[in-house]
């Protein structure tokens, strides 16, 4: 099983539309959760950190369910520009920096 | 502010070719990372550097040596390339806050723009 996993999609939705992502992680030290997002052939940028509570920027919700393993991604009112590949990234902690990276998942916003 | 900068932003290597990918940041960060990206793989982390003067493996080392000459660069090495090695190269920093090691906190990595590399 794959430390965090990710449907690749790709997600085609229309404008206006909610979309939802989810990322399931295997290990349960798991620390640190992370939303990011990659355009096509750019580097990955930061979209949000994920917290316990849940947490929301704008048309972006972010959830935690550390009993099932698993986080979520909501995208409410798509736009064309939030078409990109969105990357979960999980963080252990402890005395060695291990980042694991989702292999993302696609989303076509289309008009 | 920059952020993170690297070099060259493409490169096409002979099998047995050597070369060096240079990254620099100015954000100040003590930790610097360098990951390679294949499709369908995501991003694999090569080596890290939690400060000026270590250097430590992550999931794919082999093949590669990396130079943390100090606090704003950290490069990457290839002695020998092979095709296995084609492959988008990024370099990444991040602070870590306090209380990292015990759980706490969170921290942001800032990516370079990548390296595409052909070995050919």
């Amino acid at each position: 099983r794959k430390e965090v996993e990710q449907d690749p999609g790709p997600f085609n939705v229309p404008e206006g539309a909610t979309v939802a992502f989810n990322c399931t992680y295997s290990n349960s030290a798991s620390q640190s959760f992370f939303w990011y997002r990659q355009d096509c052939r750019k580097e990955p940028k930061l979209l949000m950190s994920v917290y316990s509570s849940g947490n929301e920027d704008g048309r972006f919700t972010a959830q935690l369910n550390r009993a099932s393993q698993y986080i979520s991604l909501l995208i409410r009112d798509s736009k064309l520009s939030d078409s990109a590949t969105y990357l979960c990234v999980v963080h252990l902690a402890g005395g060695y920096q291990k980042v694991t990276f989702g292999t993302g998942t696609k989303l076509q916003v289309i008009p | 502010n920059a952020g993170v900068t690297q070099t060259p932003k493409f490169q096409v290597l002979k099998t047995g070719q050597s070369m060096t990918l240079q990254c620099a940041q100015d954000m100040n960060h003590n930790s610097m990372y360098w990951y390679r990206q294949d499709p369908g793989m995501g991003l694999r982390l090569i080596y890290y550097s939690a400060s000026e003067g270590t250097t430590d493996k992550g999931e794919v080392p082999n093949g590669y040596n990396v130079s943390r000459l100090n606090k704003r660069e950290f490069s990457l090495r290839l002695e020998s390339a092979a095709p296995s090695q084609t492959s988008v190269y990024f370099c990444a920093s991040s602070e870590v806050l306090q209380g990292w090691l015990q759980g706490e906190g969170q921290e942001t990595q800032y990516f370079g723009p990548g390296t595409r590399l052909l070995v050919l």
